[in-house]
Order: C-alpha cells, then sequence, then structure tokens
C-alpha cells in the first residue's frame, strides 16, 4: 500500500521559477528519500533525509522534514527545462519492513 | 557494470505463458529488491534478498511469483501463466547491504500481457 502521498500530483512552471513538492507519510520511518524518475527510466535518488534531521541540502535541491507531521517537502531552485520528471518520496524503517515505500509522486513540467 | 541492469527492456507475451525477468547489481551490492510499477498501484514493494536469501516473500502478489538469486548476484523474477493484471514496470534495485541506504535502480522492465 501507499504511505507516501505527494502533492501537488502534477505541477507546470516556467524555467527558473522554484518548484515545491510535498509529501506525507503514515508511520515512523528511519529516514526519507527523494526520486526522480524521467519518462522511461528508472528511478534516480536525489537526497535523504534521516529522521533526526529537518533540513537538508544538495545543490539546488533543499528538503525539509517534520516528523511530528510525518511530511517533507522538496524544493528546485532555479529549475530547468531537464528537471521535467516526476518525483516521488520513499520511506523506509516503516513497519520494519525491508523495501522502501513509495507515494504515487508529483509530475512537473518545466517549460522553457 | 556501473549501474544495476535489467533484462529484457521490454516483454510483450500472450496470456497463460511464463515470462523470467533478470536483474544484475551493482557489483559488490549485497541487497537487491524487486518493485513493480502500474497506473493504478504507483510503486509496490514485491521481494528483498540479503544474499540469496529471502526472508520475507509476502509482498509477492500471488503465488504465480517466486524470485530467486543465485551467487549473491543476478536475481530472476518469474511470473507463471500470466495475467493481463500482470502487465506494469517491474524495477530491481541494489544496495550496499540491507538497511543501508540509498537504493540504486535499474531502468526496469516493462511487461505488456494481451
Amino acid at each position: 500500500s501507499q504511505q507516501g502521498e505527494e502533492d501537488p500530483q502534477a505541477l507546470s512552471i516556467q524555467e527558473g521559477e522554484n518548484a515545491t513538492m510535498n509529501c506525507s507519510y503514515k508511520t515512523s520511518i528511519n529516514n526519507l528519500q527523494w526520486y526522480r524518475q524521467n519518462s522511461g527510466r528508472g528511478l534516480v535518488h536525489l537526497i535523504l533525509i534521516r529522521s533526526n534531521e529537518r533540513e537538508k541540502h544538495s545543490g539546488r535541491l533543499r528538503v525539509t522534514l517534520d516528523t511530528s507531521k510525518k511530511s517533507s517537502s522538496l524544493l528546485i531552485t532555479a529549475s530547468r527545462a531537464a528537471d521535467t520528471a516526476s518525483y516521488f518520496c520513499a520511506t523506509d524503517g516503516g513497519g520494519g519492513a525491508d523495501g522502501l515505500t513509495f507515494g504515487k509522486g508529483t509530475h512537473l513540467i518545466i517549460q522553457p | 557494470g556501473a549501474g544495476v541492469s535489467q533484462s529484457p527492456s521490454n516483454k510483450v507475451t500472450e496470456k497463460g505463458k511464463d515470462v523470467e525477468l533478470r536483474c544484475d547489481p551493482i557489483s559488490g551490492h549485497t541487497a537487491l529488491y524487486w518493485y513493480r510499477q502500474s497506473l493504478g498501484q504507483g510503486l509496490e514493494f514485491l521481494i528483498y534478498f540479503q544474499g540469496n536469501s529471502a526472508p520475507d516473500k509476502s509482498g509477492l502478489p500471488s503465488d504465480r511469483f517466486s524470485a530467486e538469486r543465485t551467487g549473491g548476484s543476478v536475481s530472476t523474477l518469474t511470473i507463471q501463466r500470466t495475467q493481463q493484471e500482470d502487465s506494469a514496470v517491474y524495477l530491481c534495485a541494489s544496495s550496499l547491504r540491507r538497511g543501508y541506504q540509498p537504493q540504486h535502480f535499474g531502468d526496469g522492465t516493462r511487461l505488456s500481457i494481451l
């Protein structure tokens, strides 16, 4: 079953603007990750934030985690056409499962 | 190889046939995972291997699904008597060891059941 729920389901912005995606989850976690998926390809790991961290940066990416609200956000600054993809949050540690639990994803379109 | 390799990339088969999907993980990664991605269900975790052992098979959708891993490397996911609802993209991932993140994904096998 899907634990994470991303919103919005789809987002279209102009190149150069910032894109923000949100994720909510239901059970306790060890860490939360964000992955990107280009059409017809596999998932590419972007960033991992541990349950005891509140914010993390990697290049143009900024991730926040609020464990009290069981939510996370991914901010992509100065978006580029190449950022067009689907973005998924994934959690582990929930229920002791070994696999990741993914949200339904946000489809991001960057208009040139 | 440099990344996780899956074959075939695409598979079209008739309902009722058996199919075998292959995953070659990153060299040295002891943990291997199978996921299924479909429009209706999103990304679902199917099964996990640590070495050649799969401790929990409860994520497999039905008893028509089986998976094995030999030599701590290549894994195969077999679907017997395929049904149309088995149509999906099957993704494989590997990580250094159990519980170690991130997982590295292959490009998947797109399975279509006619």
